[in-house]
Formats: structure tokens, sequence, C-alpha cells
């Protein structure tokens, strides 16, 4: 059976600290993968989406970037947070070859910036 | 611009019957998905409509009218353990999830 697993589940960072979040998926081979961040009191907004290793599309211009440096592996950075940058991330993987399939998400990582 | 329209927030009683209504304007329609998120967890999926009609699955159903735009998820005998956030996405002509900001239910005894 297919799962997925992120982590950190929370910390605090600083203003202006880095950032690494990671996400690996098992179970599955060539996995859609996604970032999410949750707001609260907001929908769902998706920061990036990847159809394969080294392939990452930005859905929102920020100061977060995404890579994927192994194919069930996706990591989400920053250099320098925001106060901003506060939230629930959410990775989620899909089905590959599935236009409009279901999405399996991640535990979440909730992120508070001071 | 695409809009996902959903109650912010319903109280319900256990063992009554609950509807959450969902309205979506959106470029293109390529289906419909509710998701259920307890607080603090990441959310699970619970169904997909992408023709009109009733879609049943055990307590849960869920519906759909693309001439309207709108969906409804009803979710019949309810247990305390239903008291979590209901979120409704659209699939658009690009195959993006556009996501409305949710409904959270209350169970009562």
């Amino acid at each position: 059976s297919q799962t997925i697993h992120q982590w950190p589940a929370t910390l605090v960072q600083p203003v202006g600290s880095p950032l690494s979040l990671e996400c690996t998926v098992e179970g599955t081979s060539n996995p859609n993968l996604y970032w999410y961040r949750q707001a609260a009191g907001r929908g769902l907004q998706l920061l990036f989406y990847s159809v394969g290793i080294g392939q990452i599309s930005s859905e929102v211009p920020q100061n977060l970037s995404a890579s994927r440096p192994q194919d069930r592996q996706f990591i989400l950075s920053s250099k320098k947070l925001l106060l901003s940058d506060s939230g629930f991330y959410l990775c989620a993987w899909s089905v590959p070859g599935l236009v409009a399939g279901e999405l399996f998400f991640g535990e979440g990582s909730r992120l508070t910036v001071l | 611009g695409q809009n996902i329209d959903q109650p912010t927030e319903m109280t319900a009683t256990e063992g009554a019957i609950v509807q959450i209504n969902c309205t979506y304007q959106t470029s293109g329609f390529n289906g419909l998905f509710w998701y259920q998120q307890h607080a603090g967890e990441a959310p699970t999926f619970l169904s997909y409509n992408v023709l009109d009609g009733l879609e049943e699955k055990g307590r849960f159903s869920s519906f759909l009218s693309r001439s309207k735009g709108y969906s409804y998820l009803l979710l019949k005998e309810l247990q305390m353990k239903d008291s979590a956030s209901y979120l409704c996405a659209v699939s658009d002509s690009n195959y993006q999830l556009i996501w409305g900001a949710g409904t959270k239910l209350i169970i009562k005894p």
C-alpha cells in the first residue's frame, strides 16, 4: 500500500531563518507531488507541483522553493522566512496519469514564524 | 475569477442529518471533490462527482448539478466523530484544484 510521510510535524522559526520541509512517498512510482499551504479560514493554496524528478511548477511567486531530487521525495525550502510564511503546510501525491485524481495528503507541518 | 463558496460553520445534532452546500464558479469543470479534515490533521478524500446526480457511499452522499454550479454533501446518522471541516474542491479546465475555505461542522449530543 502507498504511504506518504512529511516532517517535521511542527516547527517554530525566527524571521529570516531558513526552512526545509521534507516529504516522501512509498509504494508507488512517479507520483504527482504537491505542496499546499493552508491558512486559517482560507482554502488550500497550491504552492508547487511536480510530475517528475527535477520538474517543478510554481503556482505562487514567493520566497519559497521546491525541489524533487528523487522520484518519491519532495522538499519545500526557504532561504529567509517571513512572518507571512506561517501556516499549515501539506504535502500530497496523486496517481500519475490521472488528471483529475484523488489527492493523498501527508500529516502536515505546522510552521510558526516569530 | 474562480470562486468556491461554502458556509463557514454549521451545527447539527448527533443522529440527525446535515447538508453542506457548495457553489462554484470556475473556468471549466473536470469534477468536484469533497474532503474531510479533522482539526490539526490532513484532509482525507470523501467523494468525487463529475456527472450530475447523487453518489452514495455509506452514511455520506454527494450531489452535483453542473448547470447550477452546485454540489452538496449529505451526512446521515451523524456521529460525534463527524465533527470536522468539510472541504469542497473543483478541478478546473487545467485540472488544477480550486479549494473552498471549508465548512466547520459541529456535532452536539
